[in-house]
This record gives structure tokens, C-alpha cells and sequence, in this order.
């Protein structure tokens, strides 16, 4: 079946530091990948995402890249501030509406990034 | 207005009871979902539903019921909470499949 292995966490950086988030999938169809973020006490937010191969989502200073080959969609920021620390997650969603998967988002177990000053 | 609203936010309630936990969006999207987070699980699927009249069980359905009212409302039900159904509980969102979920803020229940 379809589904999203993320890096273990957590990870603790300082401030301006450079993040890595790898995340790899395994799919029976074409998927779009998506990375979302969810902060203290709320709900998850769509940080960015790429529907097909060799495509790069960007948002707020985060990267991600589709890398079929390696089946990997990792999430990269050059510089993070305190204000990144959330729950980052990993997710895919098949493009064909056939099949079991209809649409569904299938998740990685989220990774929990602290930031420090 | 946030698009997708659950409610309550926060529940605590007994081994035993009936609870209801309601969802609605004004995106206008026909395809709505229930997912469950446990620390360290990400989200997993509990039901779906693509209209008012096609509804399927996700990954972790046991123990849960739900019921689309209308395009705009789904609600969960667990017919007799248990303590490990302790979770956050999102309704999500979207226009079709391979496209972005929108989610609610979330619904923290307790079974005491």
C-alpha cells in the first residue's frame, strides 16, 4: 500500500541554522506530495507541495523538491527562526481516482521541530 | 470566517457515553474527512465521504459512526467511548483527489 516514512525526530536547532526534513514515499499511482505544518495548538496548515516529478513547492523560505528517481520529496529551509517550531508532515494524495485510495491523504508520522535562540 | 469549523474544541467525557463531534465547511467542497492524531502516529483516516450519499470507512473505523447531513456537514459519532479513542480529531476538506486537504482546528477529546 501507499505510504510516508519521515525522519525521526525531534530536531533542535539555532536560530539561522540550516533544516533537512527527509521524507520518502512508496506509491501504487501518481502521487502529489505535500508538506504541512502544524503549530502549537492548532490545526495542520499546507506549507507547500508539487504535483508531479521534478517539481519544486516553495513557501515562507521552505523548499521541496519531487524527486521520483528517489522517490523523496525531503523539506529544506536555509535559515529558520524560532517562529518555524511546529509539527512538520509529510503526506501523499494518488492523482487517479481509482483504486482504494480516493483521494485520501496518507501521512508520515510528522517530525517535531524545536528552534532555539 | 475559517472555512472548516469543528466543534466542540474540547470535550471530556466517560467510558460509556455517546459522542458527537460536528464538522462544517463553507469551501464548498464536496469530499470531506475524519482523521484521528496520537502522538507520534501522524493522521490516520477514519471515514470519508465524497457526497451526501457516499460514505466509506477509512483505516481506523471501528468504534466510530459518521453521517453526512449535508454537502457542507459531517459529524462523528463514537456510539461508546472508550479511554484509547483519547485524541485530537480533525475534519478536513477538499475539491478532488491529489489536491490539497483543507483542515479544521481540531477537536481534543478525553475518555476518562
Amino acid at each position: 500500500g501507499d505510504s510516508v516514512t519521515q525522519m525521526e525526530g525531534p530536531v533542535t536547532l539555532s536560530e539561522e541554522a540550516f533544516l533537512t526534513i527527509n521524507c520518502t514515499y512508496t506509491a501504487t499511482g501518481y502521487p502529489s506530495l505535500f508538506w504541512y505544518v502544524q503549530y502549537p495548538g492548532e490545526g495542520l496548515q499546507l506549507l507547500l507541495k508539487a504535483t508531479k516529478a521534478d517539481d519544486k513547492g516553495s513557501n515562507k523560505g521552505f523548499e521541496a523538491t519531487y524527486r521520483k528517481e528517489t522517490t523523496s520529496f525531503h523539506l529544506e529551509k536555509g535559515s529558520v527562526q524560532v517562529s518555524d517550531s511546529a509539527v512538520y508532515f509529510c503526506a501523499l494524495s494518488l492523482r487517479q481516482a481509482g483504486g482504494t485510495s480516493y483521494g485520501k491523504l496518507t501521512f508520515g508520522q510528522g517530525t517535531i521541530l524545536t528552534v532555539h535562540p | 470566517d475559517a472555512d472548516v469549523t469543528q466543534t466542540p474544541r474540547n470535550r471530556i467525557t466517560k467510558t460509556g457515553k455517546r459522542i458527537m463531534l460536528e464538522c462544517s465547511q463553507t469551501k464548498g467542497h464536496d469530499r470531506m474527512y475524519w482523521y484521528r492524531q496520537d502522538p507520534g502516529l501522524g493522521l490516520q483516516l477514519i471515514y470519508y465521504s465524497f457526497d451526501v450519499k457516499d460514505i466509506n470507512k477509512g483505516e481506523i473505523s471501528d468504534g466510530y459512526s459518521v453521517s453526512r447531513q449535508a454537502q457542507a456537514k459531517f459529524s462523528l459519532s463514537l456510539e461508546s467511548a472508550i479511554p484509547n479513542q483519547t485524541a485530537l480529531y480533525f475534519c478536513a476538506t477538499s475539491a478532488g483527489a491529489g489536491v490539497e486537504q483543507f483542515f479544521g482546528p481540531g477537536t481534543r477529546l478525553t475518555v476518562l
